[in-house]
């Protein structure tokens, strides 16, 4: 069982709909990461998050310890919200960073 | 400020040659880190350094060498490439490990 697992794979929507991609994992962490993967490749960090709640504009980032899963929720998504989203644990152990296979959102006029 | 700069962008080897992926960051960061993405897998590291003088080994070290002889610069080697090592490679920094790190542009390396 990998121990970081991004949903769903892929993700197309409409503007204006309210997106959520989720993240499970098995392993402690002493934080979680999502980033953002634009189409030319280039990668930009948007939340880290250790417990709770945080928000920065349309995106909303939450994480449940107990539950080990974290979820990233868009309003008002627009196309260029178009993106990769990579959730990253940081193993509470090791103190290396896991990453998530991604999520493919695809937001359409 | 230009962030973390990574050259070349693109870069097509022969097996057996040598080449050296540059990194640099000019936000004064600790932590360098190297990366491959391959297709249907997440990042996984390749080495770190936590420190100019300072490097080791991530998840997939074998077949490249890393130094830090300045706090700027992180260069990544392929000692002899092999089409196992075609990718797409970045580079990242942040101020010290656990921080929201700061991605490069990526170099797409195809060994043929």
């Amino acid at each position: 069982k990998n121990e970081v697992e991004q949903s769903p794979q892929n993700l197309t929507a409409q503007e204006g709909e309210f997106i959520t991609i989720n993240c499970s994992y098995s392993v402690g962490i002493s934080a979680l990461h999502w980033l953002q993967q634009h189409p030319g490749g280039g990668i930009v960090s948007l939340f880290m998050l250790s417990s709770g709640k945080k928000k920065h504009g349309r995106l909303i980032a939450t994480i449940n310890i107990q539950e080990k899963h974290s979820s990233l929720h868009i309003t008002a998504s627009h196309p260029r919200d178009s993106a990769v989203y990579i959730c990253a644990l940081r193993n509470y152990n090791t103190d290396k960073l896991i990453f998530g296979t991604g999520t493919r959102l695809q937001v359409f006029p | 400020n230009a962030g973390v700069t990574q050259t070349p962008k693109f870069q097509v080897l022969k097996t057996g040659q040598s080449m050296t992926l540059q990194c640099a960051q000019d936000m004064n960061h600790e932590y360098m880190s190297w990366y491959r993405q391959d297709p249907g897998m997440g990042l996984r590291l390749i080495h770190y350094s936590v420190g100019a003088g300072i490097t080791d080994q991530g998840e997939v070290p074998n077949g490249y060498n890393v130094s830090r002889s300045t706090t700027e610069d992180f260069p990544l080697r392929l000692l002899s490439a092999a089409p196992s090592q075609t990718s797409v490679y970045f580079c990242a920094s942040s101020y010290f490990v656990g921080q929201p790190q700061h991605f490069g542009d990526g170099t797409r390396l195809s060994i043929l």
